[in-house]
């Protein structure tokens, strides 16, 4: 158990929907960041917040967008969902806010669109 | 363009032997990082080992080592003493500074004979 817990563990929807995707990070990581896995792209950085703050942005659509509140939990928005959305997203933590800090992933969502 | 690239799709090992595990990048940064992350059939993400572009010394964690060749553009990963838990799939992935941008390679799946 990495300690970096999401919910929910799978969701299935349909296209043109909208969904939240939310990671707990660590105790004391100030750090999250978010993936997405899927068959068709591979592996994709999508967004890195730090201590509340955007750090820096990947491969992440104009459709998605992300937080990471006050208590360091973030949430991942996904909206105008589409076929192609569908895919395994990780969120993973690290306690300092630079690419050479360690990162724990969570378990990831399972997203379903059809 | 940056690019990162695994050309071995699938590799077998003996248990108890040791496993290089290809990965080339391609990029213009003189800051950067490289990673290798391990993903078991069970599909959790986990980070095994990070180098430094400025790092002189190549990177140990345990039984894996980066083996880094700055010039030829290699960060191979090399696992010692090969387990049957080590059988899964291993990403290579490279980050530009501040995380601004992020690559996987498409993987490598291991498998461990007994």
């Amino acid at each position: 158990d990495s300690g970096v817990t999401q919910t929910p563990k799978h969701l299935i929807t349909a296209t043109g929907q909208r969904v939240t995707l939310r990671c707990s990070p660590r105790s004391g990581d100030l750090s999250v960041y978010w993936y997405q896995q899927s068959l068709d792209q591979g592996l994709q950085f999508l967004i890195h917040y730090y201590n509340g703050e955007e750090r820096a942005k990947g491969n992440i659509l104009e459709r998605f967008s992300a937080q990471q509140f006050p208590d360091l939990h973030s949430e991942l928005n996904l909206s105008s969902l589409e076929l192609g959305d569908s895919a395994l997203y990780f969120c993973a933590s690290s306690v300092g806010g630079t690419w050479n800090y360690e990162q724990y992933f969570g378990p990831g969502t399972r997203l379903t669109v059809t | 363009a940056q690019k990162i690239t695994q050309t071995q799709p699938g590799m077998f090992v003996q248990e108890k032997e040791a496993v290089t595990l290809d990965c080339t990048y391609d990029t213009s940064d003189q800051s950067y990082g490289l990673f290798w992350y391990k993903q078991p059939s069970s599909g959790e993400m986990i980070f095994l080992i990070y180098q430094g572009s400025y790092d002189e010394q190549n990177a140990t964690e345990g039984r894996y080592s980066l083996n880094f060749q700055k010039a030829r553009k290699s960060a191979n990963l090399v696992i010692s003493a090969s387990q049957l838990g080590d059988s899964a799939m291993y990403f290579c992935a490279m980050s530009g500074y501040n995380f601004n941008k992020f690559y996987f390679g498409s993987g490598t799946k291991l498998n461990v004979k007994p």
